[in-house]
Parts: structure tokens; sequence; C-alpha cells
């Protein structure tokens, strides 16, 4: 089974804060993503990377940067963490799959900015 | 115009009844279709998948897609208490110009009422 995952699964920071949230797959992915959850607003997606150093913006990257050093790890940095930064997230890998390989996600980390 | 469209609910179906879940989408490029459900709380575990037009049946679920209508459904047979949860339906297009987009819909919540 692929196993996604996420370095921490409740996590409280203080504004203005750099927050690094971690995250890992043991299958080879090529592709791993983060979203933020939010109530009403489903999950929208914040950067995704299909190869190690490459990384892509998705629909919210304002306030985030990512790092992919190697193929297994994702890490999503908050550069000063602010308060409409709390939300759950969530890391996610795929295989390139012809379009055939589904998300599978990792437990989620729910981040409170204070 | 949203690109995944689900009833948000809540839909409230009593024990042992059928509960369909309906989903619309609008990439016509999108090659394949995921249904997750969702715990509250908890991140997103993938239950479904289908391909091509027509029904798949697994155990008590079955999921339809007819391309041709961009439409999605997935019927829960004998639903139970434990179903109760947000379903959400994922469309996807890897095709190499768009860039392994997953769409997510904010999902239909679930009660099954014993």
């Amino acid at each position: 089974d692929v196993k996604v995952t996420q370095s921490s699964r409740y996590l409280v920071k203080r504004t203005g804060e750099k927050v690094f949230l971690e995250c890992v797959q043991d299958m080879d992915h090529e592709n791993m993503f983060w979203y933020r959850q939010d109530p009403g607003l489903g999950l929208r997606l914040i950067y995704f990377s299909y190869d190690v150093k490459m990384k892509e913006k998705g629909d919210i990257p304002e306030g985030y940067s990512v790092s992919r050093e190697k193929k297994e790890r994702f890490s999503l940095i908050l550069e000063s963490a602010s308060t409409n930064q709390t939300s759950m997230y969530l890391c996610a890998s795929s295989t390139q799959g012809f379009g055939f390989s589904p998300l599978h996600f990792g437990n989620g980390t729910r981040l409170t900015v204070t | 115009q949203k690109e995944v469209e689900q009833n948000s609910g809540p839909l409230s179906v009593p024990e042992g009844a059928i509960a369909s879940l309906n989903c619309t989408y609008s990439d016509r490029g999108s090659q394949s279709f995921f249904w997750y459900r969702q715990y509250s709380g908890k991140s997103p575990e993938l239950i479904m998948f289908i391909y091509s037009n027509g029904d798949k049946e697994d155990g008590r679920f079955t999921a339809q897609l007819n391309k041709a209508s961009q439409y999605v459904s997935l019927l829960i047979r004998d639903s139970q208490p434990s179903d109760s949860a947000t379903y959400l339906c994922v469309p996807r297009n890897a095709s190499p110009n768009t860039g392994n987009q997953f769409y997510f819909g904010t999902g239909t919540s679930l009660t099954v009422i014993p």
C-alpha cells in the first residue's frame, strides 16, 4: 500500500513564524501535491511538483513556498505565518500514470496560527 | 463555471436504502474519475474509480460514467451509518498541457440515519 506520511498531525504556531510542513511518500511517485482544505471551500491546490527540484504554482500559492530536494520528500513552507493560514493541510502523491493514477493522501496537518 | 459540481447536501437516507450521489464536470479532456470518502477531520480515502462509459461495481458501490453528458455518479446500496461522510468526485486530466490536473468540488455530505 502507498504510504504518505505528514510529519505533524496538529501544529500551533504564532503569527510571523516560519513554518515547515513535511511530507514523505514511499512509492517512488513522480508527482506530489500540497492542498489546503477549509469548510465550504473544498480542497485548493497550493503547489505541486512533478520531479525533483521542479515545482508549479497551484491556485493559491501566495504566502507559501515549497522544496523538493529528494523524490520522496515534498516540503511546504509558510514564510511568515498569518492567521488566515489556519487550515487543514493535505499532502498527496500520484504516479504519472497516463491519467489513470489516483491521488494518495497523507493524514493531514491541522495548523492553527495564533 | 465551476469545474466540478456536486450537490453539497446534506443528503439524508435511512439505513438500508440506496444513496445516489451526482457530479458534473466541465473539462472534456478528463480521462479518469475518482470517488473519495472523507470522514470529518480525516483525509480523503479512495473508494472507487472509473475510466470508461457505463457502470462499474465494487461491493456495495457502483460508479456510473457518461462522458458525453459530463456526468458521474456513485450509488451506495444497503447504506450503513458508517457510510456517513463527505463524498468527493475528482476528475483527472493528465494531458501534457494541463499539468496533472485533479479537479475538486466541495463534495456531498451524506448522512445515513439508523
